[in-house]
């Protein structure tokens, strides 16, 4: 089983949409959560760490279920520059990747 | 700051040769990391290291290895490559093991 499992997708929305990605991690102990964003063929960076009471940073809100072990992505009001591909990352010791869900923003 | 920065950016490589990939961040940092990216995957973590002197195995580390004399270095070295490590190869580095990871921008590796 995977550590961490995500929605590849594509999800294609239209700008202005509200989009949600989940992704599950399999280890209860994991401590430290993040969402990685990734442009095709470069290098990913941080989009925002999740914190355990959920946390919001302008159109983005990421939040985190200990219980059914999942953490989230919100992103309102769409923008182009959003299309990307979202990785969520669980940390336990190291950080382990998923395999990203790739999100399309259309005119 | 540079940042992390890796060299080369794109290299072939014929089956059986060797070659080493750079790696160097300027921040201080204690942690790095290498990882490998296949097409439509995740990363996946090939070594890391703590500190100077000190590395250790991640999940996909056959085939490869490293070495950290320096805090600023983490060489990666690939021994008799094969067509199964054609990758992207991305370095990291981060002041400890809970936080934000800085990525160089790659190394795209053929092995044909």
């Amino acid at each position: 089983r995977k550590e961490v499992e995500q929605d590849p997708g594509p999800f294609n929305v239209p700008e202005g949409a509200t989009v949600a990605f989940n992704c599950t991690y399999s280890n209860s102990a994991s401590q430290s959560f993040f969402w990685y964003r990734q442009d095709c063929r470069k290098e990913p960076k941080l989009l925002m760490s999740v914190y355990s009471s959920g946390n919001e940073d302008g159109r983005f809100t990421a939040q985190l279920n200990r219980a059914s072990q999942y953490i989230s992505l919100l992103i309102r009001d769409s923008k182009l520059s959003d299309s990307a591909t979202y990785l969520c990352v669980s940390d336990f010791n190291k950080f382990y990747f998923g395999s990203g869900t790739k999100l399309n923003v259309k005119p | 700051n540079a940042g992390v920065t890796q060299t080369p950016k794109f290299r072939i490589l014929k089956i059986g040769q060797s070659m080493t990939l750079q790696c160097a961040q300027d921040m201080n940092h204690n942690y790095m990391y290498w990882y490998r990216q296949d097409p439509g995957m995740g990363l996946k973590l090939i070594y890391y290291s703590v500190g100077a002197g000190i590395t250790d195995k991640g999940e996909v580390p056959n085939g490869y290895n490293v070495s950290r004399s320096t805090t600023e270095d983490f060489p990666l070295r690939l021994e008799l490559a094969a067509p199964s490590q054609t990758s992207v190869y991305f370095c990291a580095s981060s002041p400890g093991p809970d936080f934000e990871q800085y990525f160089g921008p790659g190394t795209r590796l053929t092995v044909t």
